[in-house]
């Protein structure tokens, strides 16, 4: 099976700005995590989604916010970019509800 | 709230020698303790995971061992060799697969 994609993968954007990031989980997976990553630091858990519905919200400021489809395709969206969003967004699909992670390649992105 | 704390932070060892990260969990409720390896510039993989049903389990060179009473559980990496070289996250999930609480993360570095 094709494992977790991510899109795009590398993303440069200004202060104020919105950006989405979108994620493919393996298929038949109806589970995706979003984690943010930044240098030095854990993962920082932001969001689960099941089954099209929000399961877990980690303790992200309301800017962050997901959404997943029925194909259990997940995107993540950031309003009003502030310069410590700058990180590695991770998503991580699973086939039950906080199950074993696979996790995708990641989303680098730079807020200037 | 519930946490899992993973010590240590850092950890340099000498190739050849053995490597253990240890990771205390606060909810009596878990029941499935997987850990992670990032590679530089990678994504996080599982490499074993262990149930609380079993008190140890291992593969190859790598082992992990569950203290339900104390409420810890431990990476035993023996042979260390430069591939092993990466940062591993330790995570604990209750059985009601509320959520997935992930370690700081422990920096390995095999010296040569």
């Amino acid at each position: 099976k094709a494992g977790v994609t991510q899109t795009p993968r590398y993303l440069i954007k200004t202060r104020g700005q919105q950006v989405t990031l979108s994620c493919s989980p393996i298929s038949g997976h109806r589970s995706v995590s979003w984690y943010q990553q930044t240098p030095g630091q854990g993962l920082q858990f932001l969001f689960e989604y099941f089954s099209e519905t929000q399961r877990n919200k980690g303790n992200f400021p309301g800017r962050f916010s997901g959404r997943q489809f029925s194909n259990s395709r997940s995107e993540m969206n950031v309003s009003t970019l502030e310069l410590g969003d700058s990180a590695l967004y991770l998503c991580a699909s699973s086939l039950k509800e906080a199950g074993t992670q696979y996790f995708g390649p990641g989303t680098r992105l730079l807020v200037l | 709230g519930e946490n899992v704390e993973q010590h240590p932070s850092t950890l340099s060892v000498q190739e050849g020698d053995s490597a253990v990260i240890k990771c205390t969990y606060s909810d009596s409720a878990s029941n499935y303790f997987p850990w992670y390896k990032q590679e530089l510039g990678k994504r996080p993989q599982l490499i074993i995971d262990i149930r609380s049903n079993v008190g140890e389990k291992k593969d190859q060179r790598i082992a992990v061992t569950l203290n339900k009473t104390a409420k810890h559980f431990s990476l035993h990496i023996t042979e260390t060799q430069p591939e092993d070289s990466a940062v591993y996250f330790c995570a604990a999930i209750p059985s009601d697969a509320s959520k997935i609480i992930f370690g700081s993360g422990t920096r390995l570095s095999i010296r040569p």
